[in-house]
């Protein structure tokens, strides 16, 4: 089935930029998803990418996408303590159910 | 946030009782999902729905059933809460282009 992966933790100093990765699996891959989750809630949708770009940038947040390695990279510049959260990966396709598959987690720590 | 409320966002039972939480949502979207989250795993995908009466199984579907009667509701019922099901449970949305998916703030469930 579907796997997706992410390294379990990130610690970086406020100012740095951070750089969470992912690999996945599926080669049916749709859509690709950035969420944070901060502690006690839900899980806030950052940005996603569609399969067939690259890269995608939006505001502080640098998407980028290697389809050939299913690599999929979140780089965060200017990371600020309210930052610190989990963030997670996840990948869809367009047909059948629609579900998204996690990864794991990535959690980032700022240092100030 | 989509319009998604789940309820209750706080329970705790007692092994052997049925349990039921409700996802609710004012957008008429097709698609509704239930998922848990444990520590290192991400989420995992429970139940789905794609329309009133249309549902399947994802992979974590041993114990808890579903139902959709109306397309704002999709109930996730325990038949008979076990220690293993504690979690926190999130019912998410997917909208009609399938280009966003929303999450509900969760559901933390005890199961004692």
């Amino acid at each position: 089935g579907e796997d997706v992966e992410q390294s379990l933790f990130l610690s970086v100093r406020e100012g740095d930029s951070s750089v969470i990765n992912c690999t996945y699996t599926d080669s049916s891959s749709t859509y690709l998803y950035w969420y944070k989750q901060e502690p006690g809630a839900g899980l806030q949708l950052l940005t996603y990418i569609f399969s067939n770009m690259d890269m995608k940038q939006d505001q502080r947040l640098t998407v980028l996408l290697n389809k050939k390695d299913k690599h999929l990279s979140l780089r965060i510049a200017d990371t600020q303590t309210g930052d610190s959260a989990i963030y997670f990966c996840a990948e869809t396709s367009d047909t059948g159910r629609r579900a998204l598959t996690f990864g794991s987690g990535t959690r980032l720590q700022v240092q100030p | 946030d989509a319009g998604i409320t789940q309820s209750p966002r706080h329970k705790v039972t007692e092994t052997g009782t049925p349990v039921t939480l409700r996802c609710h949502q004012t957008e008429n979207h097709r698609y509704m999902y239930w998922y848990r989250q444990d520590p290192g795993h991400g989420l995992r995908l429970i139940h789905y729905s794609y329309g009133v009466k249309d549902t399947d199984k994802g992979e974590v579907s041993d114990g808890y059933s579903v139902s959709r009667s109306k397309t704002e509701d999709f109930l996730l019922t325990l038949e008979s809460a076990t220690s293993s099901q504690t979690s926190v449970y999130f019912c998410a949305i997917t909208t009609s282009k399938n280009t966003e998916a929303f999450f509900g703030q969760g559901t933390r469930l005890t199961v004692v």
